[in-house]
């Protein structure tokens, strides 16, 4: 595996569902990142992790949970979600601190919430 | 006002083309400034990357930053059907502020 990947690629999940999605990257980096993407939306920054630890709580609310075990996998909880949460969820890491932010995305876990 | 602007489009144009995309953002302490390419049901790809002013070449792509401004350009040279994508610009540091990108068609 290279680059950065994403599991599962499709999720369809009920309102009362808890479900995960998993992100692990294989460059090495020090900094990962969940964003939401919307149709007609920009990407919307989610949380940012440096070094395993959160950084960033972009007013996410709290049936997101995320969790970083270590540097190369990054997880997204999701329990009780809206049917306005059905979106293209990626994950992204870098290697940050570097003086040069270069983030690199994997392909997205398209999720419907019905 | 939206911290980065850019029009979705779509924008369409004839193979070979000259292609100009354009953002316009809001805060002047953005010091980096990307463009991603985003083919559909895929995650978005780097494709430039600029520290500050002036411009950045790579292949059939130049990147351009003018601060005094506030504008962000991605042009591409002899387009290619393949080229056909959404095109993201993206400002800041490891807090990145994207536009809602342009949808670009070239037809062969």
């Amino acid at each position: 595996e290279t680059g950065v990947t994403q599991t599962p690629r499709h999720l369809v999940m009920g309102m009362t569902n808890k479900k995960s999605l998993k992100c692990e990257q294989h460059l090495g980096h020090n900094a990962m990142y969940w964003y939401k993407q919307s149709a007609k939306k920009p990407l919307e920054l989610m949380f940012v992790y440096n070094f395993k630890e959160q950084t960033e709580n972009n007013s996410v609310p709290s049936r997101f949970s995320p969790e970083c075990p270590n540097s190369s996998h990054l997880f997204l909880h999701l329990h009780t979600l809206q049917p306005e949460d059905s979106a293209l969820y990626l994950c992204a890491s870098s290697q940050a601190l570097a003086g040069e932010e270069t983030q690199y995305f994997g392909p997205g876990t398209r999720l419907l919430v019905l | 006002q939206k911290e980065v602007e850019q029009d979705p489009g779509p924008l369409s144009v004839p193979e070979g083309a000259i292609v100009s995309l354009n953002c316009t953002y809001s805060n002047s302490a953005f010091q980096y400034f990307m463009w991603y390419r985003q083919y559909s049901r895929k995650g978005p790809e780097l494709l430039m990357y600029t520290y500050s002013s002036g411009n950045k070449e790579d292949g059939r792509f130049t990147a351009q930053v003018d601060k005094s401004s506030k504008y962000i350009s991605l042009f591409i040279r002899d387009s290619q059907p393949s080229d056909s994508a959404t095109y993201l610009c993206a400002t800041g540091f490891q807090k990145l502020v994207f536009g809602t990108g342009t949808r670009l068609l070239v037809s062969p």
